[in-house]
């Protein structure tokens, strides 16, 4: 079965710093497709960022990057330059050649003046 | 552009009264999702439609059911709800199957009491 695994349910990070969140997964697929998404208290499900499995390049949208490690099955998140509107919850999901997005339990982030 | 629009937003029913939550979506999407969200859990599939005139279980689709009514349109039907069943429910849609991002509603937030 696939499973998603975010370890840190909290976070915090100073307004202008970096952090990283942190998500692993266990799958026997090997073409596969990875998800960051962020919900502000606004609740709204907002794509963040996606990764390829296939593609050993990170993904990266602007502040916002990807350190994957395919075979460690390992995705992380990296926010560089936080700022206030980055406090949210972030959920890491998984999808592969099906329909079931798979999320994992979520990492709350503070970002603080 | 109003992307996926959910109705209502909250929803207050007791113990054995039903309810239908609307969901539909104007990005002329194939695949539509509804998924419940609980504290610590991260979201969960209830229902999926792959294409229109297509309904298939998620990982937690007792106690509901769905009608994929049109192109555009996913509703979720509660026939006899229940306390378990109070959750913040999230309607989505893909593009296609599988590895096409999903757009998220705002939620329903609905408590059974």
């Amino acid at each position: 079965a696939q499973t998603v695994t975010q370890s840190q349910p909290e976070m915090s990070v100073q307004e202008a710093e970096t952090v990283t969140l942190s998500c692993t997964y266990d799958t026997s697929e090997n073409n596969y497709y990875l998800f960051w998404y962020k919900q502000p208290p606004s609740r709204q499900m907002i794509l963040v960022i996606r990764q390829e499995a296939y593609k050993q390049q990170n993904a990266t949208e602007n502040r916002f990057s990807v350190n994957f490690q395919k075979a460690a099955k390992s995705f992380s998140l990296k926010i560089s330059d936080s700022q206030l509107g980055d406090t949210a919850m972030y959920f890491c999901a998984f999808i592969y050649n099906t329909d079931k997005l798979i999320f994992g339990t979520g990492t709350r982030l503070q970002v603080f003046p | 552009n109003a992307g996926v629009t959910q109705t209502p937003k909250f929803q207050v029913l007791k113990t054995g009264q039903s309810m239908t939550l609307q969901c539909a979506q104007d990005m002329n999407h194939n695949s539509m999702y509804w998924y419940r969200q609980d504290p610590g859990m991260g979201l969960r599939l209830i229902y999926y439609s792959a294409s229109e005139g297509t309904t298939d279980k998620g990982e937690v689709p007792n106690g509901y059911n769905v009608s994929r009514l049109n192109k555009r349109e996913f509703s979720l039907r509660l026939e006899s709800a229940a306390p378990s069943q109070t959750s913040v429910y999230f309607c989505a849609s893909s593009r296609d199957r599988g590895r096409q991002p999903q757009h998220f509603g705002d939620g329903t937030r609905l408590s059974i009491l």
